[in-house]
């Protein structure tokens, strides 16, 4: 069975920091793996998805990588703002029978203005 | 505005109680999910369906059910609430399987008292 692992499970820097999100899975055999943003009552957005055969996707100052053989993923906010304050929720999808997402537990941001 | 809706966004049961939480998309999306969200804890699937009048039971399915006889529509019902049934549920569609391109609604908090 697939489990997310997310580290820390809370974060606060100081704005302008930059920083590095943590997410491990235990079984490599995953189809992709995304990066959502959650606020506080709202849905998650979906930040950037990595497909298996990649290792690394940028959107402006987020850039993710995934080391599938080693079951590793990181998240890197550059230049963080107040902004980015949210809960970040890692999420891989297997190429198993089980083809559904398997969501981490989130690391909650908050950068101090 | 495009997208998912959930109704109602929050809600107080009494235990034993029964209610149905509304999801409704206008993206002609086959795929629809229902996630639960416990306190410090990623998303749990309880059900999913890949389109109309067809189901499938997710992680934690007990006390659940679904219907899904639109495309649009899928509702999720709890029958005889629990305590532990509190949590936050999230609704979500995609057009199709693969792990990308999901739209998730705002959520219904829900606690059993």
């Amino acid at each position: 069975k697939q489990e997310v692992t997310q580290i820390p499970a809370a974060l606060s820097v100081p704005e302008g920091e930059n920083l590095v999100l943590n997410c491990s899975f235990t079984d490599s055999a995953i189809y992709n793996l995304q990066w959502f943003r959650q606020d506080p009552g709202k849905g998650l957005t979906s930040l950037l998805l990595i497909q298996s055969s990649q290792r690394e996707q940028t959107s402006g100052r987020l850039n993710a990588s995934l080391d599938k053989s080693s079951g590793r993923s990181t998240l890197y906010i550059a230049a963080s703002q107040p902004g980015d304050s949210a809960t970040y929720l890692c999420a891989v999808f297997s190429s198993g029978s089980a083809r559904q997402l398997t969501f981490g537990s989130g690391t909650q941001l908050t950068v101090l203005p | 505005n495009a997208g998912v809706t959930q109704t109602p966004k929050f809600r107080i049961l009494k235990i034993g109680q029964s209610m149905t939480l509304q999801c409704a998309q206008d993206m002609n999306h086959n795929y629809m999910y229902w996630y639960r969200q416990d306190p410090g804890m990623g998303l749990k699937l309880i059900y999913y369906s890949v389109g109309a009048g067809i189901t499938d039971k997710g992680e934690v399915p007990n006390g659940y059910n679904v219907s899904r006889s639109t495309t649009e529509d899928f509702p999720l019902r709890l029958e005889l609430a629990a305590p532990s049934q509190t949590s936050v549920y999230f609704c979500a569609s995609s057009h199709g399987t693969g792990g990308h391109g999901y739209t998730f609604g705002s959520g219904t908090r829900l606690t059993v008292v």
